[in-house]
């Protein structure tokens, strides 16, 4: 089956804490995997993206995630948050050349 | 440069009524894929055109078709709308046809079918 799965569906956090948004696909042969944010009445930005190569991938505004194979796990992480990075987020696997989306995690940060 | 617009930003639509909405990519992209976000959830894809030829469709019924025209821009239509239908439709532009070729997306279009 084709899925991806984001744990959960808020988070909130503090500003200057760290964040970990967690992602978890079902395998299939070729592993492309990305981040999405998307800001009210807006619509989807790119973060980050693994096609290959290092595990770590670093992306636009201070985020980052890591490709774990062996849990089928792709988190993404930011060491310390603002208030502008409240937004919903979203997790995306390559199936057959086409995206499959997680249903979101709200990040919520506070003051 | 000018991203990917969409039109309208919203409509309203009541059940059985037809329905077409546009996507201009961004200038030099040649692949438009069309998604629909329904309230809570992820993008669902419905179909990729690419060269004006489509490339890719997703799980959805008959009622939608689209397709790209020579300037690359492109319609989505959905026939004998249902009140499911309502939801966020998001239109994104790419270089290729490639997954793995960076997608760029629209504001979407809002759609509330009564």
């Amino acid at each position: 089956a084709q899925s991806v799965t984001q744990l959960d569906s808020q988070v909130p956090v503090f500003e200057e804490a760290p964040v970990e948004l967690r992602c978890n696909y079902s395998s299939s042969v070729s592993v492309y995997l990305f981040w999405y944010v998307q800001y009210p009445n807006q619509g989807l930005q790119l973060l980050l993206k693994y096609l290959s190569g290092s595990t770590l991938v670093k992306g636009i505004n201070g985020f980052e995630a890591e490709f774990n194979k062996s849990q089928t796990s792709f988190h993404l992480r930011k060491p310390s948050v603002h208030i502008s990075d409240t937004a919903e987020y979203f997790c995306a696997k390559e199936y057959g050349n086409k995206l499959v989306f997680g249903a979101g995690t709200i990040l919520r940060v506070k003051s | 440069d000018a991203g990917v617009t969409q039109s309208p930003t919203h409509l309203i639509k009541t059940r059985g009524q037809h329905v077409t909405l546009r996507c201009s990519p961004i200038s030099g992209h040649k692949s438009v894929s069309w998604y629909q976000q329904v309230l809570g959830q992820g993008p669902q894809f419905i179909f990729q055109y690419y060269e004006k030829e489509e490339r890719g469709r997703g799980n959805f019924p008959d009622r939608f078709s689209a397709r790209q025209f020579p300037n690359y821009s492109s319609e989505l239509n959905v026939n004998a709308l249902l009140l499911g239908d309502s939801a966020l439709y998001l239109c994104a532009s790419s270089l290729g046809p490639d997954v793995t070729d960076t997608q760029y997306f629209g504001p979407g279009t809002r759609l509330t079918v009564l």
